[in-house]
């Protein structure tokens, strides 16, 4: 059953804490991306992957961090430096759908601060 | 802000009756797509439209792009309850990066 997962569905975080939201995908594809959505809005970009071991910042880096060591995980890390985390995050890949480019997307990870 | 707009912010209609969500945009594209996110969910593909296109169909969804007004329209025929979700459209910009910029998202309900 190919797709992209995310992990885990509810993550709670405590003022200063670090935490890290998974995302896995066993479509081959090269690129990927981390969005942050919140309450009536789109997507904005956080950060992206193209290849592996290597990543850019998107819109709203501050206060995030990413890695790329295997070209199907690329974990986020939400840092204590990020002030407002509570959102909705989705991780998406790239690949082809009938001959167009197009981003699949992970069921997302809802953060809550406690 | 980099994002798109997308009018109305919510539709409501009843089954049966067609549903127009329009987008606007910033800077020049290669390609337009829209996807749908049903309440508490990932996003799903629905189609995309080329810059060099002008209208583009895929079963009941029907796409329509002005490059000169920099918009795009999704009309969904016939509309089902089970249509009920929020829609996107977003940009895929010069370059190969792969980066979309999402609209704000039209929420459509449709009542049975």
């Amino acid at each position: 059953d190919g797709g992209i997962t995310q992990s885990p569905k509810y993550l709670f975080r405590k003022e200063g804490q670090n935490v890290t939201l998974s995302c896995e995908q066993n479509l081959n594809h090269d690129a990927m991306y981390w969005y942050r959505q919140d309450p009536g809005q789109g997507l904005r970009l956080i950060y992206y992957s193209q290849i592996v071991n290597d990543f850019q910042k998107g819109d709203i880096a501050e206060g995030y961090s990413v890695s790329r060591e295997k070209k199907e995980s690329f974990p986020l890390t939400v840092t204590s430096a990020q002030k407002n985390p509570t959102a909705f995050y989705l991780c998406a890949s790239i690949g082809d759908r009938l001959g167009e480019e197009t981003q699949y997307f992970g069921p997302g990870t809802r953060l809550l601060v406690l | 802000s980099q994002q798109g707009e997308e009018d109305p912010q919510a539709l409501s209609i009843q089954e049966g009756e067609n549903a127009t969500m329009n987008c606007s945009y910033k800077t020049s594209i290669n390609n337009l797509q829209w996807y749908r996110q049903n309440s508490g969910r990932g996003l799903v593909h629905l189609i995309l439209i080329r810059s060099n296109e002008r209208e583009k169909h895929s079963g009941r969804l029907r796409v329509t792009l002005d490059t000169s007004k920099k918009s795009s329209s999704l009309l969904i025929t016939a509309s089902r309850a089970a249509d009920t979700a929020s829609y996107f459209c977003a940009s895929s910009g010069s370059g190969n990066t792969g980066k979309l910029i999402f609209g704000q998202g039209t929420t459509l309900q449709v009542k049975p």
